[in-house]
């Protein structure tokens, strides 16, 4: 199985900070990575696809990039709704593999 | 607009079984395939299995093969997850989710139905 290492665990942060979390596979994927948003008590939202290919409908001070084993989620500009844990995930076949997460909380 | 809706969670005692389903609308279901994923309390994210379309393709973790059975309906736009010889730590929050593009990718979560095994 394709392992998913995100880092950091926890991103301390303020509103207005540029914010990046990486993701790492054990083997390379391509460019077939996802990022997830998941807010407490809700289902993991899409943010981005194909890693760095923008879901319809999410702002754009989201971006993703990266391909082979090595990739990043960047937020220009960190809003209040934006705290929260993201999630990577490859999706080389249907058999995909998450990230342990990422929490981004208030400094 | 494209939904959802997961259904079947309970509580359940170790050895038992419980069957969970979700209903999808808004999209030809019979086209997309689709998966469960499960959570567990203050956890990350577990791929539990996926069936494609026309239920040709059958997909299994580890975690789960040989106890759990993945299913769907075209005529009822369901999906269908049979858990038999439930554990504790089976114990999560499970979530219908459609896959799409090629390879395909997550799009759509349900909101989650949760399932505790406990004596």
């Amino acid at each position: 199985d394709i392992q998913m290492t995100q880092s950091p665990s926890t991103l301390s942060a303020s509103v207005g900070d540029r914010v990046t979390i990486t993701c790492r596979a054990s083997e390379s994927i391509s460019n077939r990575l996802a990022w997830y948003q998941q807010k407490p008590g809700k289902a993991p939202k899409l943010l981005i696809y194909m890693a760095s290919s923008l879901e319809s409908g999410v702002p754009s001070r989201f971006s993703g990039s990266g391909s082979g084993t090595e990739f990043t989620l960047t937020v220009s500009s960190l809003q209040p709704e934006d705290f929260a844990t993201y999630y990577c995930q490859q999706y080389k076949s249907y058999s995909v593999t998450f990230g342990g997460g990422t929490k981004v909380e208030t400094k | 607009e494209v939904q959802l809706l997961e259904s079947g969670g309970d509580l359940a005692q170790p050895g038992e079984s419980l069957r969970l389903s979700c209903v999808a609308s808004g999209f030809a279901f019979g086209t997309y395939a689709m998966s469960w994923v499960r959570q567990a309390p203050g956890k990350g994210l577990e791929w539990l299995s996926a069936i494609s379309g026309d239920t040709t393709g059958i997909y299994y973790a580890d975690s789960v093969k040989g106890r759990f059975t993945i299913s769907r309906d075209n005529s009822k736009d369901t999906l269908y997850l049979q858990m038999n010889s439930l554990r504790a730590d089976d114990t999560a929050i499970y979530y219908c989710v459609k896959y799409k593009g090629n390879p395909p990718f997550f799009d759509v979560w349900g909101q989650g139905t949760m399932v505790t095994v406990s004596s």
